[in-house]
């Protein structure tokens, strides 16, 4: 079975420039959740997806970030314009969300940001 | 407040030493507890989870786990580390039937192995 994919693996862009952050989860999972990772401390989440629709965006900056979930399938996660503490990975996971053993969470790579 | 607390920033043991990585949870009902591990320039690997009945949890490469409700706990055990087990390691929840399913993760503790 695929695992989670996500694309590109590292960006490096300049303050004010934009990014974009592609992901595509497990085949079948209607959960899927973006968290951005600062050096040195655990993920945190900035948006949850059920299906195609938002569940919890509560820690996503939205002056400046944005996701979506066409078709409840693949995501993008966007920050425009970007600012120097947005330098992390960001993290994309999947879940089938049925209740019980089906809420584990399998993460993709990460796409490792830096902006200079 | 509700939080998930892993004591030890970083620790180092020799190759073949036990190891013993703590975690502890404050939450009002028991939750889904997991453990992942992460190596340099990696995504996060499960290493196994708790969701309920038998509150010692096997996982992959060798971890164990024991789920302790008195203390509120979930540490992370090996009874013999080998070299390729340096890595960070996340202590995560999901508190159940609040239909919020995201992970809140621990600081991370940092494992380095001597030979």
């Amino acid at each position: 079975e695929a695992g989670v994919a996500q694309s590109p693996r590292y960006k490096i862009i300049e303050k004010r420039q934009s990014v974009a952050f592609w992901c595509n989860p497990i085949s079948g999972h209607a959960t899927l959740y973006w968290y951005q990772q600062i050096l040195g401390q655990g993920p945190k989440l900035l948006i949850q997806f059920q299906n195609n629709g938002v569940v919890d965006d509560s820690q996503l900056p939205k002056d400046r970030f944005s996701a979506e979930r066409l078709k409840g399938v693949d995501s993008t996660l966007k920050i425009q314009p970007a600012k120097l503490e947005d330098s992390a990975v960001y993290l994309c996971a999947s879940s089938l969300s049925g209740g019980g053993r089906s809420e584990t969470q399998y993460f993709g790579p990460g796409t490792r940001l830096l902006v200079l | 407040a509700q939080s998930v607390t892993q004591p030890d920033i970083h620790i180092t043991v020799s190759e073949g030493a036990s190891l013993e990585l703590r975690c502890n949870y404050s939450y009002g009902a028991t939750p889904y507890l997991f453990w992942y591990v992460q190596s340099p320039g990696q995504g996060l690997q499960l290493l196994l989870k708790y969701f309920s009945g038998d509150t010692l949890v096997q996982g992959i490469k060798g971890f164990e786990a024991e789920f302790k409700r008195s203390q509120s706990s979930f540490n992370l055990r090996k009874p013999s580390v080998h070299w390729s087990d340096a890595a960070e390691y996340f202590c995560a929840v999901v508190v159940p039937d609040t239909g919020r399913r995201a992970l809140t993760f621990g600081s991370g503790t940092r494992l380095q192995v001597q030979p």
